[in-house]
């Protein structure tokens, strides 16, 4: 079946610190959605890209789209502890593939 | 956005009862919803595609018999829980997508279950 892998599993970093996680697929998406959960709760939708090479902002977040369409990535800038959670990448292919996920922890 | 409600949030149950999830499309129609199984720490898992007056489609190593899905109407989908043991302890998650195009995944709150 569709493998979505994510790297890192985990990361943790200081308050202000970047963040970035990567989703790789061996075959090429027609979309790539992100997903944060908080500890303790549902998967809530970031973002979908579609197009190749697309980037899109979201305050401190950016989503990133291969040329290839077969990586995503979002960065975080200068994290705060709010941004605490695990992000999935996810595509839609007759059912949603989620990543292996990017748990994060920001140290204050 | 679309809201998805799942009931209850968590339950306690004995070994040996029944669980029952509840999963609801508020304010969409949905033809099609999903349930996952989470582990703590992990991905979520697909036990199951549910279709609305079919039978609900299971993933390989899912115990349908196990797991019962009812998907009696538009709005309302049920995960069954049958004979629940302490090892099914877990979170279930269920999601629905607004039918269309390029659409995200709105998911319910989730169902911590704990079996003693």
């Amino acid at each position: 079946g569709q493998q979505v892998m994510q790297i890192p599993q985990y990361q943790h970093v200081q308050e202000g610190e970047d963040f970035t996680t990567y989703c790789n697929s061996s075959t090429t998406l027609s979309n790539i959605q992100w997903y944060k959960q908080r500890p303790g709760g549902h998967p809530v939708f970031l973002i979908q890209l579609v197009k190749s090479g697309e980037v899109k902002k979201q305050k401190r977040l950016t989503f990133q789209f291969g040329e290839a369409k077969k990586n995503s990535s979002l960065h975080i800038t200068a994290t705060q502890t709010t941004d605490v959670g695990t992000y999935f990448c996810a595509l839609w292919r007759n059912q949603f593939y989620f990543g292996t996920g990017t748990s994060l922890t920001v140290i204050p | 956005g679309a809201v998805v409600s799942q009931h209850p949030s968590w339950v306690i149950c004995k070994s040996g009862t029944s669980v029952k999830i509840e999963c609801r499309s508020l304010d969409f129609q949905a033809t099609t919803m999903f349930w996952y199984r989470q582990f703590p720490k992990q991905s979520l898992m697909l036990m199951a595609t549910s279709n609305e007056g079919s039978k609900a489609t299971y993933e390989q190593g899912v115990e349908k018999d196990k797991f019962l899905i009812n998907h009696a109407s538009l709005t309302l989908s049920t995960l069954t829980v049958t004979s629940a043991h302490p090892e099914d302890s877990s979170f279930y998650i269920c999601s629905a997508r607004v039918p269309g195009k390029n659409t995200e995944a709105f998911f319910g709150q989730g169902t911590r279950l704990t079996v003693v």
